[in-house]
């Protein structure tokens, strides 16, 4: 089946730097991909929705100067956090899917996660 | 008001009892509706989706009501790896995106 591979599944940064999120998608072409963001004991919740080729579209309340999202290639797409700061700790989920995936309601793959923890 | 409302539980069930986690949702022009399953600490994983004619997968059944813009989950005979929080889902057929629910945690316990 499709598969998304999310680099790094971990990682913890110090206050002020950037760090970059990679989502792969290994056997398909993902024409969408969208990045969600988890905090502890809530659900995720939507933070931009990208288009290869395009700008990402940014929900309500969601910097778009602090989380960067390239979407350069159909196979890959990024989400930088700059400037982190401890509230920005999170679980980081990117969700990959194709225009006939969406319509036929099963073709929407997740990584499997990154957990960033800003000190 | 969230657009997608659930009951976060938590639901603490014994070995082999009957739950059922409900959901509502707020935008009437949804199309599709899924019910996914979330293990701590890790990405969510389809379950099944829901029809309305209602459906079924083993253990597990779905239903949805776009009158009253109600979903449902009904798992049968529970087991402890059924743990997990589950995730009610609505896409918005428009736009792709996935808006989740807050999620309904269950423990099954021994």
């Amino acid at each position: 089946g499709a598969v998304v591979s999310q680099h790094p599944s971990w990682v913890i940064c110090k206050s002020g730097t950037s760090v970059k999120i990679e989502c792969r998608s290994l056997d398909f072409q993902a024409t969408t991909m969208f990045w969600y963001r988890q905090f502890p004991k809530q659900s995720l919740m939507l933070m931009a929705t990208s288009n290869e080729g395009s700008k990402a579209t940014y929900e309500q309340g969601v910097e778009k100067d602090k989380f960067l999202i390239n979407h350069a290639s159909l196979t890959l797409s990024t989400l930088t956090v700059t400037s982190a700061h401890p509230e920005d700790s999170s679980f980081y989920i990117c969700s990959a899917t194709t225009e006939q995936g969406a319509r036929g309601s099963y073709g929407y793959t997740f990584g499997s996660g990154t957990r960033l923890t800003v000190v | 008001r969230k657009e997608v409302e659930q009951d976060p539980g938590p639901f603490n069930v014994p070995e082999g009892a009957t739950v059922a986690f409900n959901c509502t949702y707020s935008n009437s022009a949804s199309q599709s509706f899924f019910w996914y399953r979330q293990d701590c600490r890790k990405e969510p994983k389809l379950l099944m989706s829901v029809y309305s004619s209602g459906n079924e997968d083993g253990r597990f059944t779905a239903q949805l009501n776009r009158a009253s813009q109600y979903i449902s989950l009904l798992i049968r005979d529970s087991k402890l790896s059924d743990s997990a929080t589950y995730l009610c889902v609505v896409n918005e057929y428009s736009s792709y995106k996935l808006i989740f629910g807050s999620g309904t945690r269950l423990l099954v316990r021994p």
